[in-house]
């Protein structure tokens, strides 16, 4: 079935800060994928997202490359704010259609910032 | 403008009463969603409707019944609650002609069940 592993948590880094949080899919053919972020007491919003082999998702700072060798979409992000502090989630959804439109996600990756 | 609104945000209750959760949605969306967060943040699919048909229905236990009157919402109902359902639960909504289209999330209802 399809799967996605992200690092553990938690991660705590100071302002300014390079952020690397890792994250490799299971899945069959090309899936599109996403990072999601959870804002403290929040739903989730969609940060960035690639539905192609080499596509680069970016927003906020924040980038991601859909790396169909290494089965990976890490998210990078070169200089971390407090307001970036908040959990993040890496979810697939399989390609094609039909009921396939379901996201699978990982554990989440809690992330703090301090000033 | 809320885009996905759910009632109640809070929710607490006893064991073996009935609940339900609502969930809208003014985005023009065809297709909805129930999603499952445990105390650990792991987030699970439960179910979803597209035009009102349900199109996904995960291992989830018959005590969870869902209902779409139209397609801007989508009800979960939850009988005979248990300790295990103590959860936050969120709906989602998106269009359903693109796989990679966005799925917008709701607040949550955290559930918890004594």
């Amino acid at each position: 079935g399809n799967s996605v592993t992200q690092m553990e948590g938690p991660v705590t880094l100071s302002e300014e800060a390079f952020l690397t949080i890792n994250c490799t899919y299971t899945a069959t053919g090309y899936p599109s994928l996403f990072w999601y972020v959870q804002y403290p007491g929040e739903g989730l919003q969609l940060l960035l997202k690639a539905t192609k082999a080499d596509d680069k998702g970016s927003n906020k700072g924040f980038e991601a490359t859909y790396r169909k060798e290494t089965t990976s979409f890490h998210l990078e992000k070169g200089s971390v704010q407090v307001s970036d502090s908040a959990v993040y989630f890496c979810a697939l959804i399989p390609s094609g259609g039909g009921s396939n439109y379901k996201l699978t996600f990982g554990k989440g990756t809690l992330l703090t910032v301090n000033p | 403008d809320t885009a996905v609104s759910q009632t109640p945000k809070y929710l607490v209750t006893q064991m073996g009463n009935d609940k339900s959760i609502k969930c809208e949605q003014n985005l023009g969306h065809d297709t909805m969603y129930w999603y499952k967060q445990d105390s650990k943040k792991f987030l699970k699919i439960m179910f979803s409707y597209n035009n009102k048909e349900l199109i996904i229905n995960e291992t989830v236990p018959n005590r969870f019944s869902p209902k779409s009157p139209d397609k801007a919402h989508l009800n979960l109902h939850i009988n005979s609650l248990e300790l295990g359902d103590s959860a936050v639960y969120f709906c989602a909504s998106s269009r359903r002609d693109r796989v990679a289209n966005e799925q917008f999330f709701g607040p949550g209802t955290r559930l918890t069940v004594l």
